[in-house]
């Protein structure tokens, strides 16, 4: 069955240290974007690919970093700098007319203590 | 850019019939989706306008006006497992990326 799997589900770091999201989808979709949602905030962009070895700053880039070195793959790395790290992540992927829409996976959920 | 408006918190009786209002400005967009979250899980997705009027799918409607800058979701018989937030989404020109309303978190009731 095609899907789109992000790990881990739950993810406890100390503050300061660099963290990477895996995000891997076999939809053949082109499309890739990681969105961060906070209590009462809605879902915002960080960054998206819509081809591989490219990408663009999303709303809320600062903090994190990218790589789209495959078409299944999109991993998100939140660096130090971001200042409030804990929060929900999505990750998502479409077609690049996306009528039918974002499949999203299921979430990691990070904790920075 | 785009801004989207919805309501935060709506309650409902099981069994009636919600409708969730999302109004919007933006200079221009392709069409607008609705999504259902539940909580702690990924949204799924629910309908996609692109034509002004009503798009029904069993128990779910979704309708838009371009003209008013206005969608809403309709939600009939409503059941317990319909409590979730419900997101509306703006696809914008050419090939940007989804933006977000914050989601109107729905209870129904018993």
């Amino acid at each position: 069955d095609g899907g789109i799997t992000q790990s881990p589900k739950y993810l406890f770091r100390k503050e300061g240290q660099n963290v990477t999201l895996s995000c891997e989808q076999n939809l053949n979709h082109d499309a890739m974007y990681w969105y961060r949602q906070d209590p009462g905030q809605g879902l915002r962009l960080i960054y998206y690919s819509q081809i591989v070895n490219d990408f663009q700053k999303g709303d809320i880039a600062e903090g994190y970093s990218v790589s789209r070195e495959k078409k299944e793959s999109f991993p998100l790395t939140v660096t130090s700098a971001q200042k409030n790290p804990t929060a929900f992540y999505l990750c998502a992927s479409s077609t690049l007319t996306p009528t039918e829409g974002y499949t999203f996976g299921s979430g990691t959920r990070l904790t920075v203590v | 850019g785009q801004n989207i408006d919805q309501p935060t918190e709506m309650t409902a009786t099981e069994g009636a019939i919600v409708q969730i209002n999302c109004t919007y400005q933006t200079s221009g967009f392709n069409g607008l989706f609705w999504y259902q979250q539940h909580a702690g899980e990924a949204p799924t997705f629910l309908s996609y306008n692109v034509l002004d009027g009503l798009e029904e799918k069993g128990r779910f409607s979704s309708f838009l006006s371009r003209s008013k800058g206005y969608s809403y979701l309709l939600l009939k018989e409503l059941q317990m497992k319909d409590s979730a937030s419900y997101l509306c989404a703006l696809w914008g020109t050419g090939n940007t990326p989804l933006v977000f309303g914050k989601g109107t978190r729905l209870s129904v009731i018993a």
